[in-house]
């Protein structure tokens, strides 16, 4: 299988800010790389994907990059709605699997 | 616009058999390029991917789990359903059904999610 790290577990930070959130693979995945945004309670939401198109919809704030093994989502400027738990996922080969979660909260 | 339910007991006594319904509408996903997928989540943890199935009837399983899973579907993939063997504690988790876009490679639409736990 190939595991996705993700850094950092949780982040702390204001409304404004910009951040980054990183994820590894343990193997190239190419751009086959997902991101999801989830909230308490709630089924993940789709923002990004082939690692750096935003899906319809979705603010240009949060930014995807990477290729291979490493990936980013950024968000540019904070909003409140954005602080929530991030997943990458990847999608290059089955069993597909997930990161362990970023969870951004508020400073 | 897609809508996905999950449906069925929320709690199973270990050793049982789990059984979940997803009743898939508003969407047409029986004429390919959409496979129909179970994903669970454990609390504090990133999800887990447990099987999909494609409008053939081709299913594909996590091997972690394939020795104990059945997913099937209905003919017009409206009716997607799990079967999980021999559960513990392990299992306990909210379980979501979704569609697997294989043309772009995505998870796009997701049901609300069910909590099963397992427990005597």
């Amino acid at each position: 299988d190939i595991q996705m790290t993700q850094s950092p577990p949780s982040l702390s930070a204001s409304v404004g800010d910009r951040v980054t959130i990183t994820c590894r693979a343990s193997q190239s995945i190419d751009t086959y790389l997902n991101w999801y945004q989830q909230k308490p309670g709630k089924a993940p939401k789709l923002l990004i994907h082939a690692a750096s198109s935003r899906l319809s919809g979705v603010p240009s704030r949060f930014s995807g990059g990477g290729s291979g093994t490493g990936f980013t989502l950024a968000i540019s400027s904070l909003q409140p709605e954005d602080f929530a738990t991030y997943y990458c996922q990847q999608s290059y080969i089955p069993p597909f699997t997930f990161g362990q979660g970023t969870h951004l909260e508020i400073k | 616009q897609v809508q996905l339910q999950e449906s069925g007991p929320g709690l199973v006594k270990p050793a049982q058999t789990l059984s979940l319904t997803c009743t898939v509408s508003g969407g047409s996903f029986s004429s390919g390029s959409y496979f129909l997928s179970w994903i669970r989540q454990s609390a504090g943890k990133g999800p887990e991917w447990i099987g999909h199935i494609y409008s053939s009837g081709t299913t594909n399983y996590n091997p972690s789990l394939k020795s104990r899973v059945t997913i099937s579907a209905d003919t017009s993939m409206s009716q997607l359903s799990l079967r999980l063997n021999s559960v513990t504690a392990a299992d306990t988790a909210v379980y979501y059904c979704a569609t697997y876009f294989d043309i772009l490679s995505y998870f796009d639409y997701w049901g609300q999610g069910v909590l099963v736990t397992v427990s005597s």
